[in-house]
């Protein structure tokens, strides 16, 4: 079955620590993946996304992610985490026969930064 | 410039009644998207519209939803009658292109049930 699964619910970090967020998909054709942020109160925000080309993918706020074929994983990382970051993270994918548009979430990782 | 604007923010009914809930996209936009998130089940798209025209709304519950766009800058989602199941997030987004994946999302409108 066709899936993508954040395997942590919440994650705590201190201030200034390196971050990874884990993020693994099952499909038959490796789709469109998507990080996306949701801050308390707002709606989804994109923070990166990877459709073909290099694996590594810069994103906005210093986060950047790594396509895995051999793993069907997509992580997020950050060097350093600010207390701004505290929120949660979605990963979702994309079928490429129907569209970039048409995303599947993961259930997220709720993120707590520490001072 | 002026995000998806959702509203209302927060709508608290009684079992039965009718719920409407409104969308204006951002301008230029061609796609929109209505999901609704639960604790239970996490984010899941309902419908979405390429140019007013629903594509798949295979994600809508069942028949006490309905979802229109009558005009680029406005759709709207439809529950009647309600049920306290229906109580969740539901969030409208709008992409500039069908095929970008970078969806900008309203700040949702939470419906709670009674």
């Amino acid at each position: 079955a066709q899936s993508v699964t954040q395997p942590d619910i919440h994650i705590t970090v201190s201030e200034g620590a390196s971050l990874e967020l884990r993020c693994n998909y099952s499909y038959g054709a490796t789709p469109y993946l998507f990080w996306y942020v949701q801050s308390p109160g707002q709606g989804l925000q994109l923070l990166l996304k990877y459709f073909s080309g290099d694996t590594l993918v810069q994103g906005i706020k210093g986060f950047e992610a790594e396509f895995k074929r051999s793993q069907s994983s997509f992580n997020l990382r950050k060097p350093s985490v600010h207390w701004s970051d505290a929120a949660e993270y979605f990963c979702a994918v994309a079928p490429r026969r129907t569209g970039a548009n048409n995303l599947f979430f993961g259930t997220g990782t709720r993120l707590t930064v520490i001072p | 410039d002026a995000g998806v604007i959702q509203s209302p923010r927060h709508e608290v009914t009684e079992m039965g009644q009718e719920v409407t809930l409104r969308c204006k996209p951002i301008s230029g936009h061609n796609s929109l998207f209505w999901y609704r998130q639960t604790m239970m089940r996490g984010l899941e798209l309902l419908i979405y519209f390429n140019n007013n025209v629903p594509i798949d709304d295979s994600g809508m519950p069942e028949d006490r939803f309905s979802a229109k766009m009558p005009n680029a800058s406005f759709s709207t989602l439809k529950i009647q009658p309600s049920e306290p199941r229906d109580s969740a997030v539901y969030f409208c987004a709008s992409s500039l292109s069908p095929n970008t994946g970078e969806l900008f999302f309203g700040e949702g409108s939470r419906l709670t049930v009674l």
